[in-house]
């Protein structure tokens, strides 16, 4: 079955970085693609960016371009997330999801990330 | 980029009521909208996709309409484990995508 398993939680000093990662298995990797979303403490779901697994492709929100870095590794499998010059309204969970890219949607979930920025 | 309106934001419901959630688009995005619901402290999973098109695994009382700018998703009979927050989301051809605000379902 496709499961995607992400890294533990960090926490991060304001002006620091980030790098969540995302382990996908069950499916071939290089077929979708990776979304990230995070949800801070008691708020709605924002949607970052999307990662081509296929070509490294990306897409990011432009509130996060120039701050956030999507990449993988098709050797293990993983996506990864950076995220830098941390703000504290960045203290959010980081979920990865599962998406095809071309009017795709969010089909399997990652169990999120909680990164806590605090000085 | 293209914004999800919501309404309401939230609303009390009792077990067996019919529940409709409403989310407009800023532009048109065809029948690229999706439905998730989340439970406090999960992941989202998602309900609907292309506007009306029910996820596997996902009981019938679900259901989606709309496109263009206007969608709506109902369920038909609240269970008590439907209480949850229920979130729109467009993914219009390439990414980025965006989500609504949410919904929150209480129970009254």
């Amino acid at each position: 079955q496709v499961q995607l398993v992400q890294s533990g939680a960090e926490v991060k000093k304001p002006g620091a970085s980030v790098k969540v990662s995302c382990k996908a298995s069950g499916y071939t990797f290089t077929s979708y693609g990776i979304s990230w979303v995070r949800q801070a403490p008691g708020q709605g779901l924002e949607w970052m960016g999307w990662i081509s697994a296929h070509n490294g492709n990306t897409y990011y929100t432009q509130k996060f371009q120039g701050r956030v870095t999507m990449t993988t590794d098709t050797s293990t499998n993983t996506a990864y997330m950076e995220l830098r010059n941390l703000r504290s309204d960045d203290t959010a969970v980081y979920y990865c999801a599962r998406n095809r890219g071309y009017s795709g949607y969010e089909e399997h979930w990652g169990q999120g990330t909680l990164v806590t920025v605090s000085s | 980029d293209i914004q999800m309106t919501q309404s309401p934001s939230s609303l009390s419901a009792s077990v067996g009521d019919r529940v409709t959630i409403t989310c407009r688009a800023s532009q048109s995005i065809s029948s690229d909208l999706n439905w998730y619901q989340q439970r406090p402290g999960k992941a989202p999973k998602l309900l609907i996709y292309t506007a009306s098109s029910l996820q596997s695994g996902v009981p019938s009382r679900f259901s989606g309409s709309g496109s263009g700018t206007y969608f709506t998703l109902t369920i038909s009979s609240l269970q008590p484990e439907d209480f949850a927050t229920y979130y729109c989301q467009q993914s219009y051809t390439t990414p980025p995508y965006s989500f609504g605000q949410g919904t929150k379902v209480e129970i009254k």
